[in-house]
This record gives C-alpha cells, sequence and structure tokens, in this order.
C-alpha cells in the first residue's frame, strides 16, 4: 500500500532556531500534501496545503512566514519551523494523496518537536 | 459547513466484547468518509473508506462501517475486540478531495 515517510520522529532544538520536516511519498506521486498539528489529546489541525511547484495554501491563523513550506518534486514536501518558541513544541503530521483517481490520504508517522 | 463529529471521547470495552464507535458528519453533497486508527506518538492509518456503492465497507484488522445516508452517520464496528485495538479512533470527511475534516477522535480502552 501507499506509504509516507517522514523525518525526523523526534527533534528537540533550542528556542530561536529553525527545524526541518520532511515528508516523502514512497511509491506514489503526490501533487498535494498536508500539514498537521496535533495538540496533545485533541483532533488534527490543518496548517497548510503543499501544492507541488506552488506556493502552499495555508489556514487560517497560521502564520505562513513562521511555517515555511516547500513542495519541490511530486514526492518531497518540507516543513520548516523557523525562530522556533516552546509554544511551536508539538507533534506534526503530514499526509499525501495519490494523485491518480480517488484515494485517500495517507499519513507519515509524525515529528514530535520540542523546543527548549 | 463541513463536519465530523464523534460523540464519544472515551469508549472502554471488555476483549471479546462488541464495538461501534460513532460519527456524525454534516456535507452538503456526497461524502467520502474515512476511519483512522492513531497509536500514541504515532502517524494515522487508514482503516477503511467508503465513496460509493455497499454501505457497508470492510476494512483492516476486522474493522467495517456502515454508511447511513437518513442518519448522516459512519459508525465503526468489530465483532470481537482484541487488547491490541487500543488506540485512537478518528472519522474524517474528504470533500472534493483535497481539504478533509477530522472529527475530535475516540480514545478506546480495552479491558482485559
Amino acid at each position: 500500500g501507499a506509504v509516507v515517510s517522514q523525518h525526523p520522529s523526534r527533534v528537540i532544538c533550542k528556542s530561536g532556531t529553525s527545524v526541518k520536516i520532511e515528508c516523502r511519498s514512497l511509491d506514489f506521486q503526490a501533487t498535494t500534501m498536508f500539514w498537521y498539528r496535533q495538540f496533545p489529546k485533541q483532533s488534527l489541525m490543518l496548517m497548510a496545503t503543499s501544492n507541488e511547484g506552488s506556493k502552499a495554501t495555508y489556514e487560517q491563523g497560521v502564520e505562513k512566514d513562521k511555517f515555511l513550506i516547500n513542495h519541490a518534486s511530486l514526492t518531497l514536501s518540507t516543513l520548516t519551523v523557523t525562530s522556533a518558541h516552546p509554544e511551536d513544541s508539538s507533534f506534526y503530521i503530514c499526509s499525501a494523496r495519490d494523485m491518480k483517481g480517488n484515494s485517500p490520504l495517507h499519513f507519515g508517522n509524525g515529528t514530535r518537536l520540542t523546543v527548549t | 459547513a463541513q463536519s465530523v463529529t464523534q460523540p464519544d471521547i472515551h469508549i472502554t470495552v471488555s476483549e471479546g466484547a462488541s464495538l461501534e464507535l460513532r460519527c456524525n458528519y454534516s456535507y452538503g453533497a456526497t461524502p467520502y468518509l474515512f476511519w483512522y486508527v492513531q497509536s500514541p506518538g504515532q502517524g494515522l492509518q487508514l482503516l477503511l473508506k467508503y465513496f460509493s456503492g455497499d454501505t457497508l465497507v470492510q476494512g483492516i484488522k476486522g474493522f467495517e462501517a456502515e454508511f447511513k445516508r437518513s442518519q448522516s452517520s459512519f459508525n465503526l464496528r468489530k465483532p470481537s475486540v482484541h487488547w491490541s485495538d487500543a488506540a485512537e479512533y478518528f472519522c474524517a470527511l474528504g470533500s472534493n478531495f483535497n481539504k478533509f475534516y477530522f472529527g475530535s477522535g475516540t480514545k478506546l480502552n480495552v479491558k482485559p
């Protein structure tokens, strides 16, 4: 089945630094990938929709300058958390959909970001 | 407006007992509906999906779900729960497949 690889699974960084999270579709092409944030004991909050070859579409309230998204190819999207602060600590999950026909979202295993 | 509601935040069942997790949706067109399962610290795994056709869909790990348009529901069921089924379950609605709406999740505990 379709596999989405997300890396790293865990990262700890200091306040003020930037962190890059990668999301790859391993056996299918994804023109669109999605980035979610999940707070403890809560559902997933869509942050942005990443479109291959064009700018990402951000949800209301998500700072585009803080959460930089790049979708350079049909199999790779990256989320960079810039100038991270402790309140950015969260679980970030990417997902992708096969561009062929109707298909569900396939999720990466998530990245636990801790900002100290 | 599109929305997904999972009325039960926590459910506890005994191992071997049957399970039903509720999901209601609000959507103006034919919905694409999904159930995902999430283990702690992990991403989401697709259990099953409904696009059209047979309203009773079978998924992995012995799960099934029934789409009932008249009730705007897509409840997840399993006849006999195993301890390894303890996890959090999310119902999701896909609108034109470029935006997914998730319910708040139901955490399942399984008693030995």
